[in-house]
């Protein structure tokens, strides 16, 4: 069975520069998987960032992308503030109408 | 702009199948544009991905999921439905149903979520 593996926790100071990736338990994520990414913060729905792999989702400031870094996803944020304090999800879409979520990683600012 | 809300009960006795209705509304679940999907969150986890329906009726359940997944849609409401059968404790969580570009596969848009806890 496939797993999509996240780092579990990751820290940045403000107004640092942080990578958290996405890849696959066999394998390297490319474009064809459409990776995605979403912020969520305690008690709300997630929020769309990024789709298929760096189109930044409407009104998403431009200090967050996402690209393939090797053989990973990846969602950069530049300039970290106290508020991007959050869980950050990605999804890659597997093909045949599957897709599988990773397990989520934990930013603290700091 | 397009919107989703969740709706049914927020208790389920195990064994019970789970039901839930998503109503859009900004938009036509007749497109050939969006999936229609449900993701889950058990409390303090991750995220889950449950599932994607088509406008065709078309539905892609997560096969991890073992077949107690059902999925509809009823155009002349713009809604679009969940089941899933004999549900246990592991499958209290909040539900969310979401919509999912089909050109893309990002899931644009989310409802706001619902709990649905399994307990007798």
């Amino acid at each position: 069975q496939t797993v999509v593996t996240q780092e579990p926790s990751f820290s940045v100071s403000p107004g640092g520069t942080v990578t958290l990736t996405c890849g696959l338990s066999s394998g390297s994520v490319s474009t064809s998987y459409y990776p995605s990414w979403y912020q969520q913060t305690p008690g709300q729905p997630p929020r769309t960032l990024v789709y298929s792999t760096n189109t930044r989702s409407s009104g998403v400031p431009d200090r967050f992308s996402g690209s393939i870094l090797g053989n990973k996803a990846a969602l950069t944020i530049t300039g970290a503030q106290a508020d991007d304090e959050s869980d950050y999800h990605c999804v890659l879409y597997m093909g045949s109408g599957i897709w599988v979520f990773g397990g989520g990683t934990k930013l603290t600012v700091l | 702009q397009l919107q989703l809300q969740e709706s049914g009960p927020g208790l389920v006795k195990p064994s019970e199948t789970l039901s839930l209705t998503c109503t859009v509304s900004g938009g036509s679940i007749n497109s050939i544009n969006y999936y229609w999907g449900w993701i889950r969150q058990p409390p303090g986890k991750g995220l889950e991905w449950i599932g994607n329906i088509f406008y065709t009726g078309s539905s892609y359940p997560n096969p991890s999921l073992k077949g107690r997944v059902t999925m509809s849609l009823d155009t002349s409401k713009n809604q679009f439905s969940l089941k899933l059968s004999f549900v246990t404790a592991a499958d209290t969580a909040v539900y969310y149903c979401v919509e999912v570009d089909s050109s893309y596969y990002g899931m644009d848009v989310w409802g706001q979520g619902t709990t649905v806890t399994v307990s007798s």
